[in-house]
């Protein structure tokens, strides 16, 4: 069975500061990998797709990449904003379930100015 | 407007009470998706559906059902409600167009907010 862990499960930085969020999985058997972000109380919005055969995607200020082969995701924020303060999900989509994703439990990023 | 729309966004109801979550899509999507969020131990899936024919059980079904209605509509019902199915609920859609597992996105609805006391 799947499973997808986040480390840390919280994290607070100044302003100004890089920063890396982590996630992991059991199973290297994917389709692709995902980020989300979620606001509080807010639903989920998508920040990169890793496709297998990818080792990273960039969006601004994102970078993700992915070592299939070890199980994990990174996700770097380059010169972080009190904006950038959400909860972070990474979700693997695999041949389980219908490839409906697997999600981590997030990392929650508070960014103080 | 948004792709994914769900109604009602919250709803306090009480134990015993039969409730329906709705979901709207206007992305085209075959595929759509029911998912449950509890602090702690974020997203788990509820139903999937890959068209309107095709209705699977996901990791947590028990106390659940589901009707896809047509391809842009797909429904969560809870038969009779229960303290534990307190929750935010999400519905998202995945794969118009594209038979490239490896490119499918997920796009997910503002959720629903439900409180059974």
């Amino acid at each position: 069975k799947q499973e997808v862990t986040q480390i840390p499960a919280a994290l607070s930085v100044p302003e100004g500061e890089n920063l890396v969020l982590n996630c992991s999985f059991t199973d290297s058997a994917i389709y692709n990998l995902q980020w989300f972000r979620q606001d509080p109380g807010k639903g989920l919005t998508s920040l990169l797709l890793i496709q297998s055969s990818q080792r990273e995607q960039t969006s601004g200020r994102l970078n993700a990449s992915l070592d299939k082969s070890s199980g994990r995701s990174t996700l770097y924020i380059a010169a972080s904003q009190p904006g950038d303060s959400a909860t972070y999900l990474c979700a693997v989509k695999g041949n389980q379930a219908g490839t409906a994703l697997i999600f981590g439990k997030g990392t929650t990023l508070s960014v103080s100015s | 407007d948004a792709d994914v729309t769900q109604t009602p966004r919250n709803r306090i109801t009480k134990t015993g009470k039969r409730i329906m979550l709705e979901c709207s899509q206007t992305k085209g999507h075959d595929r759509m998706y029911w998912y449950r969020q509890d602090p702690g131990l974020g997203l788990r899936l509820i139903y999937y559906s890959f068209d309107v024919k095709d209705i699977n059980k996901g990791e947590i079904s028990d106390g659940y059902s589901v009707s896809r209605q047509a391809q842009a509509k797909f429904s969560l019902s809870l038969e009779s409600a229960i303290p534990n199915q307190t929750a935010l609920y999400f519905c998202a859609t995945s794969g118009a167009g594209s038979r490239d597992l490896s490119l499918d996105t997920q796009y997910f609805g503002p959720g629903t907010r439900l409180t059974v006391l």
